[in-house]
């Protein structure tokens, strides 16, 4: 299995270019997430996912758009991306058990400027 | 919103040496209790999913204990070693069981 999976791994975008981040799972999740990791303050929820078709905003959505068409694939997208948008983003992914731990991906670290 | 409180922020300890994190959080609505281990450059790894009352997990050197009653969690490393260096997480995942609040975490750093 490959898990969880995250395209680019790196990208440098302009100010007010627009984007799409990739993530994949194979695991047959029900739940994904988009997270922002902020120096100091460690991880920031952007937008998750408990379905297919079902998405629902985090603490920290602005500035950023997601969609679930299938169970597999949950891209985040940026419009108009701006210098506080830098940052290193990870996508995640859970069983809806329980008692089963979250997968990350390894990570897009994205630069604006 | 939910109050995850990890600490201290930091820790600095001798190869050889055990130490402790505590992570605080909510004691009502509890659901399960995650801990993380997060190398530098690298993404957050799972190390324990608690999900009772007096839980205790061990995985090689590191332990974790858990009071869903009085809401904390603690992670013990005993003789520690420079691979340990890494920023350990904790995540709290409330009774709606949809997502996960993280703490902000202890970063550990052991030097030889």
């Amino acid at each position: 299995n490959a898990g969880v999976t995250q395209t680019p791994k790196f990208r440098i975008l302009k100010i007010g270019q627009s984007m799409t981040l990739q993530c994949t799972q194979d695991m047959n999740h029900n739940y994904m997430y988009w997270y922002r990791q902020d120096p100091g303050m460690g991880l920031k929820l952007i937008y998750y996912s408990v379905g297919a078709g079902i998405t629902d905003k985090g603490e920290v959505p602005n500035g950023y758009n997601v969609s679930r068409s299938t169970t597999e694939d949950f891209p985040l997208r940026l419009e108009l991306a701006a210098p506080s948008q830098t940052s290193v983003y990870f996508c995640a992914s859970r069983s809806g058990t329980l008692s089963y731990e979250q997968y990350f991906g390894p990570g897009t670290r994205l630069t604006v400027t | 919103i939910l109050n995850v409180e990890q600490s201290p922020q930091s820790l600095h300890v001798q190869e050889g040496d055990s130490t402790n994190f505590t992570c605080s959080f909510p004691s009502s609505n509890f659901y399960a209790l995650h801990w993380y281990r997060w190398e530098t450059a690298k993404s957050p790894e799972a190390l324990f999913v608690m999900t009772l009352n007096g839980d205790e997990k061990k995985k090689g050197r590191i332990s974790a204990t858990l009071n869903t009653k009085e809401g904390y969690s603690y992670l013990y490393i005993k003789g520690s070693q420079p691979e340990d260096s890494a920023t350990y997480l904790c995540a709290f995942l409330a009774g709606t069981a949809s997502k996960l609040t993280f703490g902000t975490g202890t970063r550990l750093q052991v030097t030889l």
